[in-house]
C-alpha cells in the first residue's frame, strides 16, 4: 500500500517558468512532509520541509503548500532553473509514532529546459 | 556539514555472495537508516537503528540483515546475494532536537549490480 504517491513521473518546464510538483497521502496521521532532490549518482537532499500545522512554507525560489483536507502537497519552483532538473521525492512522517522513518513516494523527474 | 559515507560507490558480486555495505556518519546522529532505491518504487526502508546494537525493521527487510556496532557506523548485510538486490543503496541519518523529527541525511549511494 503505497501511503504517499507521486503520480507525475515526470515533468518538462521551460526555464524562467513555475514547476509544480505534486505529491497525495492516504495517511492522515502524517504531521511532517518534506521534500528531496537527487541528482543522478548522488543522494538525497534536503530542499524543504512544512509542518501539518501551517499550509505553506517558502524558501526563495521553492515553496511548499500542503492541503490536508485534499491530504494533498505541492511543491512550486519559479522561476525554474537548468540546474533544478533532478528527481524530487516527497516524503512524510508521522511526529506521534516518535521513529524517525520516513515514508517516500516514487519520485518525479523534472527537466528544466534552457 | 553533516556528512555521510558510503564505502563503495559501485559494486559488482555475484548470486549467492555474501555482500557488505558500510555507512558512517560524522555527526553524532543517533539515527541510522538504509533504503534502497528502484525506478518507479523510490525509496523504500530497509532497516533502521535508533541506537547503537539496537536495529528495526522497515519496509522490505527480507534477504538483508543490519549491524550497528558503534553509533557512527551502520552497516547492511545481504547474506546471499540475488540478481532482485541489483539496486541504489542509500545510507541516511538523524537526530532528535527537543523531540521533534529531524531531516535526514544521505549519503552518496552504493550502486549494486548482483550478477
Amino acid at each position: 500500500d503505497q501511503q504517499v504517491k507521486q503520480n507525475s513521473p515526470s515533468l518538462s518546464v521551460q526555464e524562467g517558468r513555475i514547476s509544480i510538483l505534486n505529491c497525495d497521502y492516504t495517511n492522515s496521521m502524517f504531521d511532517y512532509f518534506l521534500w528531496y532532490k537527487k541528482y543522478p549518482a548522488e543522494g538525497p537532499t534536503f530542499l524543504i520541509s512544512i509542518s501539518s500545522i501551517k499550509d505553506k512554507n517558502e524558501d526563495g525560489r521553492f515553496t511548499v503548500f500542503l492541503n490536508k483536507s485534499a491530504k494533498h502537497l505541492s511543491l512550486h519552483i519559479v522561476p525554474s532553473q537548468p540546474g533544478d532538473s533532478a528527481v524530487y521525492f516527497c516524503a512524510a512522517s508521522q511526529f506521534s509514532s516518535n521513529t524517525g522513518k520516513l515514508i517516500f513516494g516514487q519520485g518525479t523527474t523534472l527537466q528544466v529546459k534552457p | 556539514d553533516v556528512k555521510v559515507t558510503q564505502s563503495s560507490r559501485y559494486l559488482v558480486k555475484r548470486t549467492g555472495e555474501k555482500v557488505f555495505l558500510e555507512c558512517v556518519q560524522d555527526m553524532d546522529h543517533e539515527n541510522m537508516f538504509w533504503y534502497r532505491q528502484d525506478p518507479g518504487l523510490g525509496l523504500r526502508l530497509i532497516y533502521f537503528s535508533y541506537d547503537v546494537k539496537m536495529k528495526e525493521k522497515g519496509d522490505i527487510p527480507e534477504g538483508y540483515s543490519v549491524s550497528r556496532e558503534k553509533k557512527e557506523r551502520f552497516s547492511l548485510i545481504l547474506e546471499s546475494a540475488s540478481t532482485n538486490q541489483t539496486s541504489m543503496y542509500l545510507c541516511a541519518s538523524s537526530t532528535w532536537d527537543r523531540g521533534l523529527v529531524e531531516t535526514q541525511y544521505f549519503g552518496p549511494g552504493t550502486r549494486l549490480l548482483v550478477l
